[in-house]
């Protein structure tokens, strides 16, 4: 199978802090991983797309000096939220895409369990 | 701007029965639609249809794209409690040299009652 894993499942944390959330692909490697956020009864909203050694790519309207991105390895990447504010209080999920390649015919992304942030 | 509309936004049905699941979007370049299973926590993949009128099938569940009337179905037969969740639809756009972005509906909310 395709694991991603989501590190903390559930924070809660003080308005001006900052908080880092880890998205791991457990057994496969991931060149590309992708960021939503989703707010209640709405659709995921892609933030970024981060690529294994290089700048992350943002959506439209996404501050990337308030969400960090950093993909340091081909399973790691992690979103910093930096001085969260009580309206980025959302469920944030990741996604990290496989490579189609011997029984994987066509690349797929595959998502974590995401991670609910509540800012007071 | 790229859209995809989900309907209904919600359904309640019994046990056995069947349901059928719209997805309609308008975007700019196509490359796939994607089909999601959304319970408490991560989606999880169900079909990537690439191609008009093939179906495709896996138990209970089913799904056709039609890529002229830019729209797509997902089917669940004999609906059990399982079912379950939100289904949620999402339209694959290339970006050329860029890695591929996926543009979600809003989803449908599923309960099936005993």
């Amino acid at each position: 199978g395709a694991v991603v894993s989501q590190h903390p499942s559930r924070v809660i944390c003080k308005s001006g802090t900052s908080v880092k959330i880890e998205c791991r692909s457990l057994d496969f490697q991931a060149t590309t991983m992708f960021w939503y956020r989703q707010f209640p009864k709405q659709s995921l909203m892609l933030m970024a797309t981060s690529n294994e050694g290089s700048k992350a790519t943002y959506e439209q309207g996404v501050e990337k000096d308030k969400f960090l991105i950093n993909h340091a390895s081909l399973t790691l990447s992690t979103l910093t939220v930096t001085s969260a504010h009580p309206e980025d209080s959302s469920f944030y999920i990741c996604s990290a895409r496989r490579m189609a390649s011997g029984s994987v015919r066509r690349e797929t992304q595959y998502f974590g369990p995401g991670t609910r942030l509540l800012v007071l | 701007e790229d859209k995809v509309v989900q309907s209904p936004l919600s359904l309640v049905v019994h046990e056995g029965d069947t349901v059928t699941l719209n997805c309609s979007y308008e975007v700019t370049n196509f490359r796939s639609l994607l089909w999601y299973k959304q319970e408490k926590k991560a989606p999880t993949f169900l079909f990537m249809l690439t191609s008009s009128g093939i179906e495709k099938k896996s138990g209970r569940l089913s799904s056709i794209l039609d890529k002229k009337e830019l729209f797509s179905i997902l089917n669940i037969t004999a609906t059990q409690t399982g079912d379950s969740a939100v289904y949620l639809c999402a339209v694959e756009l290339p970006r050329g040299g860029a890695t591929n972005k996926l543009i979600f509906g809003t989803g449908t909310l599923l309960a099936v009652q005993p």
